[in-house]
C-alpha cells in the first residue's frame, strides 16, 4: 500500500534554515508528480510546491519562493524541501501528497504530517 | 494567481441532512478543481477531481459538480463521519490554491 512519510521538522529560530525528508513507499516513487502542502495551526491549506516526477519542472507558491527549494531523490523514493530564511509565519503542518496519474487531479495519498515550528 | 472562494464558511446540519457547498474561481478553472475532506489532526483526504469525479473508494452520496468559475459539492444524506472540513483546490494553472475551507457541524 502507498505509504508517505515525512521526518525533519521541529522548532528552528527564524532565519535559520531545515529540510524536510518524505520518504515513500507502496509506489513507483519515480513515474508520480509530488507535492508539500502545509497547514498553520488552526488555519487552511496551504500549497508550497510540485515537482515533476523527473524533477524537471517545479513549481513554487507566491509565499515561499526564492527561500523553498523542492527536489527528489528518484533512486531513494524520497522527497525533499529545503526551507530557509525561515519565518515565523512558515510555522505549520507540512505534507507531502501524490499527484494520480492522471495530470490536474489534485493529490491522493498524503502522508501524516511534519510540524515546523519558527520560533525564538 | 487564481483566487478560491467558498460558501458557506461554516454550516450546521443533521444526519440525513442534504449538504451543498460552494466553490468560486477568480478565473475560469475548465473542469480543474478538486474536492477534500479533512477531519482534525488528520491529512485531507481527496474525494473527487477533475470537478465531478468520484475517487475510489468514495462513497457516493458525495458528488461534485460545476465547470467554469462555480463548482459544488453536495454530500446527498449526510452521514455521523462526514463532520468535517472541506476544501476545494484549483489545478488548472500554478501556482495551485486551496480554498478557506468550509466545516460542517453537528446540529
Amino acid at each position: 500500500q502507498v505509504q508517505l512519510m515525512e521526518s525533519g521538522g521541529g522548532v528552528v529560530q527564524p532565519g535559520r534554515s531545515l529540510r524536510l525528508s518524505c520518504a515513500a513507499s507502496g509506489f513507483t516513487f519515480s513515474t508520480y508528480a509530488m507535492h508539500w502542502v502545509r497547514q498553520a495551526p488552526g488555519k487552511g491549506l496551504d500549497w508550497v510546491a510540485a515537482i515533476s516526477y523527473d524533477g524537471k519542472n517545479i513549481f513554487y507558491g507566491d509565499s515561499v519562493k526564492g527561500r523553498f527549494t523542492v527536489s527528489r531523490d528518484n533512486s531513494k523514493s524520497t522527497l525533499f524541501l529545503q526551507m530557509n530564511s525561515l519565518r515565523v509565519e512558515d510555522t505549520a503542518v507540512y505534507y507531502c501528497a501524490k499527484s494520480p496519474g492522471v495530470a490536474a487531479s489534485g493529490c491522493d495519498y498524503w502522508g501524516r504530517g511534519t510540524l515546523v515550528t519558527v520560533s525564538s | 494567481d487564481i483566487q478560491l472562494t467558498q460558501s458557506p464558511s461554516f454550516l450546521s446540519a443533521s444526519v440525513g441532512d442534504r449538504v451543498t457547498i460552494t466553490c468560486r474561481g477568480s478565473q475560469d478553472l475548465s473542469n480543474y478543481l478538486a474536492w477534500y475532506q479533512q477531519k482534525p489532526g488528520k491529512a485531507p483526504k481527496l474525494l473527487i477531481y477533475a470537478a465531478s469525479t468520484l475517487e475510489s473508494g468514495v462513497p457516493s452520496r458525495f458528488s461534485g459538480s460545476g465547470s467554469g468559475t462555480e463548482f459544488t459539492l453536495i454530500i446527498s444524506s449526510l452521514q455521523p463521519e462526514d463532520f468535517a472540513t472541506y476544501y476545494c483546490q484549483q489545478l488548472n494553472s500554478y501556482p495551485l490554491g486551496f480554498g478557506p475551507g468550509t466545516k460542517v457541524d453537528i446540529k
